[in-house]
């Protein structure tokens, strides 16, 4: 079972890069690493999924080292609008995998 | 689509009653997942279903919990007795394909046993 650790809080200023590391010490060799995003009354929303290296989409990077035993989500340019809790989500490779939350980082973004 | 459907929103119970929690995943998903998250423990996996079969359900918490998928747009989360230490938000969420595909989450149960 993969034990996911995230940093409880950071604090950014608009505009900034933010990472955000997640550490999964025991991932299995077919798990896939997901990141979502929650705002307050919502469900988490899905941000970026990565397996290996590095993914990019419109709203984030992803980037994982050769080891896998963690990642880093990357938001460019944050906005207020990205003050949010952020969960990284590790499993899933096999039927026997559990699905397996991070404790999530809650992202405050200052004008 | 509407996307994944929860009800009730909010349920406030007393302890010992039965409780059920309703979902209407996305048409055309063969994946439903139940989540409970608290603030102590965070977002934890209950249960999942692929094709309206429970694949894994090493999560849900006891015996008091259980959860049925009769048919591919509807499940359901049922407690029963509650205890006040039930007292959570319960997301449901779909997905299409594969275990590892992106989770559309619905709105969620706001769980509340006095």
């Amino acid at each position: 079972l993969a034990k996911t650790t995230q940093p409880i809080s950071m604090d950014s200023y608009e505009g900034q890069e933010v990472n955000i590391t997640c550490s999964h010490n025991n991932i299995a060799t077919n798990d896939y690493i997901t990141w979502y995003q929650q705002f307050p009354s919502q469900g988490p929303r899905f941000i970026i999924q990565g397996y290996k290296t590095k993914v990019t989409n419109e709203v984030a990077s992803l980037f994982i080292p050769a080891d896998r035993k963690s990642s880093t989500l990357s938001l460019p340019r944050v906005s207020l609008s990205d003050t949010a809790v952020y969960y990284c989500l590790v499993g899933g490779g096999n039927a026997g995998n559990m699905l397996t939350f991070g404790g999530g980082t809650r992202l405050m973004v200052k004008p | 689509d509407a996307g994944v459907i929860q009800s009730p929103r909010h349920e406030v119970t007393e302890m010992g009653q039965e409780v059920t929690l309703r979902c209407k995943p996305i048409s055309g998903h063969d994946y439903l997942f139940w989540y409970r998250q608290t603030m102590m423990r965070g977002l934890e996996l209950l249960i999942y279903f692929n094709n309206n079969v429970p694949i894994d359900d090493s999560g849900m918490p006891e015996d008091r919990f259980s959860a049925k998928m009769p048919n591919a747009s509807f499940s359901t989360l049922k407690i029963q007795p509650s205890e006040p230490r039930d007292s959570a938000v319960y997301f449901c969420a779909s997905s299409l394909g594969v275990l590892t595909r992106e989770q559309f989450f619905g709105p969620g149960t706001r769980l509340t046993v006095l």
